[in-house]
């Protein structure tokens, strides 16, 4: 059984452009986290989604970024027109649809803004 | 508002030395506390949960203590190797309706000097 997958590992943009980030979840897994760990800073939630629906979307900066899960396919964490502050580490964490404790996590994207 | 602080930022130990990281919250009803390790540049890897009901958890050389009256965890590593360098992460998951967000620290940079 994989892990939670991400991809890509290491993204690059120039300010302005977009970033798409993915998670796969674990195998059986329908809630997805996502995470985002500034440079020396701790991981800050940011939202969490189950398919189709986005159930806590607090921690999301209110402009420029979004996220889903479709019912196919993985969950996809949006920014659009990146600046230099978006750079940062961004963790995806799955869980299965009953009550678990613990939140799987992926290897994270390390996205870059040049 | 859950808060998570770990002490200290930073430590080196020599080899073979036993250690103690520190994690406190500021929100005593928590559902469970985890220990992670992160490596550079890569994920999260849970090392230890401890349940609100439970007092500690032992994994090897590793033993967590939680005592939620007074908002404290701590991490113990008997006899630490090189390969224990690597940051800690104290993670809370705060009790109530957004249960399943995890309120991270911002780690301790452990460094085991051959």
């Amino acid at each position: 059984n994989a892990g939670v997958m991400q991809n890509p590992r290491h993204l690059v943009r120039r300010r302005g452009q977009e970033a798409r980030l993915r998670c796969s979840p674990m195998k059986g897994h329908s809630h997805v986290y996502w995470y985002r760990q500034l440079p020396e800073e701790g991981l800050k939630f940011m939202v969490y989604l189950q398919k189709e629906n986005i159930i806590d979307e607090s921690g999301m900066p209110k402009e420029r970024f979004s996220a889903e899960f479709p019912k196919e396919g993985p969950s996809i964490l949006r920014i659009q027109q990146v600046v230099r502050g978006d750079s940062a580490a961004y963790f995806c964490a799955s869980s299965p649809p009953v009550w678990v404790d613990e939140q799987y996590f992926g290897p994270g994207t390390r996205l870059t803004v040049t | 508002k859950q808060e998570v602080t770990q002490i200290p930022a930073a430590l080196s130990v020599p080899e073979g030395e036993n250690l103690v990281l520190n994690c406190s919250f500021t929100d005593s009803a928590i559902y469970n506390l985890q220990w992670f390790r992160q490596d550079p540049g890569k994920g999260l890897t849970s090392l230890l949960l401890i349940q609100s009901s439970q007092r500690e958890q032992t994994s090897g050389r590793l033993n967590a203590s939680l005592d939620k009256s007074s908002g404290r965890s701590t991490l113990y590593i008997a006899a630490s190797q090189p390969g224990d360098s690597a940051t800690y992460l104290c993670a809370v998951r705060t009790s109530g309706g957004s249960n399943y967000k995890l309120t991270f620290g911002k780690g301790t940079l452990l460094t085991v000097n051959p």
